[in-house]
């Protein structure tokens, strides 16, 4: 099936640092969506990106649709340790009824 | 949004039963789905439940070891039947509304001895 290469893999910070992690396909999407999971919870909805080179924030996070609409980028500035987990890309495939294809993940583990 | 919850949240099965997993929707919607994620992984899709008609499913799914049922707009199941300890996975149902937001519930752990 399709794949969705998502970087890094997990990611070690600093409280009140930058990070950023991204999505890369070979494929064109049509719509990206970035959740967070925490332990024993779904996945829960952060920012949805709808056209090439919107780039959308919500609080700290911040998003961007590549404009080859096959990448997409996550920041979160000035991190807490709430911001802990894994956050996943997701991206509705061109020609796709809504169904998602989702990132492997990037633990995100904040230090204090 | 959409508020969706799930029951049973955990559960665990011994080998050659079957579950099944309910979802709820707090409003009605368009498209609800269903998905496995095994420990450590990210999110698998297993099939669109189809209001009215029988469930799409993807690659590598089958109907036989997973039924769904979609009768309404708002509540779908999804049966892990002949469970098997590779089935020991969070199942997680998703729903869209009028828009391409998607939104979970909060799983259901299964554990199959």
């Amino acid at each position: 099936g399709q794949q969705l290469n998502q970087s890094p893999q997990s990611m070690f910070i600093q409280e009140g640092e930058d990070v950023s992690m991204n999505c890369t396909s070979s494929s064109i999407f049509n719509t990206w969506l970035w959740y967070k999971q925490d332990p024993g919870e779904g996945p829960v909805l952060l920012i949805a990106l709808y056209k090439a080179g919107e780039l959308t924030s919500n609080g700290r996070l911040t998003a961007q649709f590549g404009i080859t609409r096959k990448d997409s980028f996550l920041n979160i500035s000035a991190s807490i340790p709430s911001d802990v987990g894994i956050y996943f890309c997701a991206g509705q495939l061109k020609g796709s009824a809504r169904q998602l294809t989702f990132g492997s993940g990037t633990q995100l583990t904040v230090l204090p | 949004s959409a508020v969706i919850s799930q029951k049973p949240s955990r559960d665990i099965c011994q080998r050659g039963t079957s579950l099944t997993i309910q979802c709820q929707v707090d409003s009605q919607v368009t498209m609800m789905f269903w998905y496995r994620q095994q420990p450590g992984q990210s999110l698998t899709l297993i099939a669109t439940a189809n209001q009215g008609s029988e469930a799409t499913y993807e690659s590598g799914f089958v109907i036989d070891k997973f039924p769904i049922s979609r009768p309404n707009l708002t509540f779908s199941t999804l049966t892990v039947s002949n469970m098997s300890p590779e089935d020991s996975s969070i199942y997680l149902c998703s729903a869209n509304g009028n828009s391409y937001e998607q939104y979970f519930g909060p799983g259901t752990r299964l554990t199959v001895t």
